[in-house]
């Protein structure tokens, strides 16, 4: 079956800790994005990419990296800058104007 | 920029009765708009989309949408609800890329509807 893969569902970590999170999809798109989801705020874009090796920031940037070595791979690293890290965590793809979601990564950092 | 409001943070609704979830957006350009629906602790699934072409959009589940340029807006409907209905609703825009397929979306803050039996 073709989609978005998230890994893992729930993530827990201690301030001050880096971590990374897990984006595969097997849709052949080539376009893939990261959003924030927070209670009342909607989905805030953090990074996206268009294509392999190249990437851009969204609204919501600071604090998190990206890299895109492979066309189904788009992992988020959360770092230790980024003031308030617990959040769900949604992946996403597209081709053309449709996004395509992964099930999300819930990261509670304390 | 583009940007995006829903009206109504909840929605409350019996079971059978109809709803409309309202959307309105604000850009400069010409505009692709979408629906999702998340269901708790999960991704966002599409329930609709307008494009081009017909102002009356129908998708999933029964739910349909009006696209309305003259008011910027973009109002989910469905004529009659179901408990399993109940989920949070986001819409969405993109603004239209001139010919490329890259559109970043743009999403209101979510509304949660809830269907009382």
């Amino acid at each position: 079956d073709g989609g978005i893969t998230q890994s893992p569902k729930y993530l827990f970590r201690k301030e001050g800790q880096n971590v990374t999170l897990s984006c595969e999809q097997n849709l052949n798109h080539d376009a893939m994005y990261w959003y924030r989801q927070d209670p009342g705020q909607g989905l805030r874009l953090i990074y996206y990419s268009q294509i392999v090796n190249d990437f851009q920031k969204g609204d919501i940037a600071e604090g998190y990296s990206v890299s895109r070595e492979k066309k189904e791979s788009f992992p988020l690293t959360v770092t230790s800058a980024q003031k308030n890290p617990t959040a769900f965590y949604l992946c996403a793809s597209s081709m053309w104007d449709e996004q395509y979601f992964g099930p999300g990564t819930r990261l509670t950092v304390t | 920029a583009q940007s995006v409001t829903q009206l109504d943070s909840q929605v409350p609704v019996f079971e059978e009765a109809p709803v409309e979830l309202r959307c309105n957006y604000s850009s400069s350009v010409s505009v692709y708009l979408f629906w999702y629906v998340q269901y708790p602790n999960q991704g966002l699934q599409l329930l609709l989309k307008y494009l081009s072409g017909s102002t009356l959009v129908k998708g999933i589940n029964g739910f349909e949408a009006e696209f309305n340029k003259s008011q910027t807006s973009f109002h989910l409907r469905k004529p009659s609800v179901h408990i399993s209905d109940t989920a949070e609703y986001f819409c969405a825009v993109s603004e239209d890329a001139g010919g490329t397929s890259y559109g970043k979306l743009t999403f209101g803050q979510g509304t949660i509807l809830t269907v009382h039996p």
